[in-house]
């Protein structure tokens, strides 16, 4: 079973409008952390924000927030006033045993939503 | 930038060839991890190592092997190149024990088996 999925392959949005990349999870284990990451054109991975599994609010970055809706275990990323720079692949991720555990740093990546930014 | 460096950026070689990647990271960091990201496979995990020792192993093949060494930076070997390892190849380190430890990556090499 994919422990990450991310069921948009492509996303379009307008220049300066939000939009909302899905991500759901899946983890028997009570302690583990969401991470988004961009990797551009150019290649790098970019980190964008991180949710802890046992945090209370929902994480924001800047123009980044995440949707974090434990229950459905989902972690969407709202990418809030979409810039032209924002054009990218965005990796879903997670990290389990995020307080101990044996499965130490591997992260388990999502396929991945391209994200096409218009003027 | 991430603070953390690979070298080369870009590495042509042909198959049953012998290459190595390497890493260093970012200033203080104790752990490295290596991922592969290919078309068909996606982003992969493949081994971690922190503070010199191995500490977690993923879907790395036989061919490869890595090391940490004293001064933290890491080296990747793959042996026998096959036109199946043609990807990018991503460096990345940790903390490891920060409230978040988050993975900071490298630039990735690319390699490309002819």
């Amino acid at each position: 079973a994919q422990k990450i999925t991310q069921t948009q392959p492509g996303m379009f949005v307008q220049e300066k409008e939000a939009v909302t990349l899905d991500c759901t999870y899946d983890t028997s284990d009570p302690s583990y952390g969401l991470f988004w990451y961009k990797q551009p054109s150019s290649g790098e991975m970019i980190f964008l924000i991180y949710q802890g599994s046992y945090d209370q609010q929902n994480a924001t970055e800047g123009r980044y927030s995440l949707n974090f809706q434990k229950a459905r275990k989902s972690a969407n990323l709202v990418i809030s006033a979409s810039q032209l720079g924002d054009s990218a692949m965005y990796f879903c991720a997670m990290r389990e045993g995020l307080h101990g555990g044996t499965s130490y740093g591997k992260l388990t990546f999502g396929q991945g939503t391209i994200l096409t930014v218009h003027p | 930038d991430s603070g953390v460096t690979q070298t080369p950026k870009h590495l042509i070689t042909a198959t049953g060839q012998r290459v190595t990647l390497r890493c260093s990271p970012r200033s203080g960091d104790l752990s490295v991890y290596w991922y592969q990201q290919s078309l068909d496979q996606g982003l992969q995990f493949l081994i971690q190592y922190y503070n010199g020792e191995e500490r977690a192993k993923g879907n790395i093949l036989e061919r490869f092997s890595a090391q940490q060494f004293p001064d933290l930076h890491s080296e990747l070997n793959l042996s026998s190149l096959e036109l199946g390892d043609s990807a990018l190849y991503f460096c990345a380190s940790s903390d490891e024990g920060g409230q978040t430890d988050t993975q900071y990556f490298g630039p990735g090499t690319r390699l490309t088996v002819l």
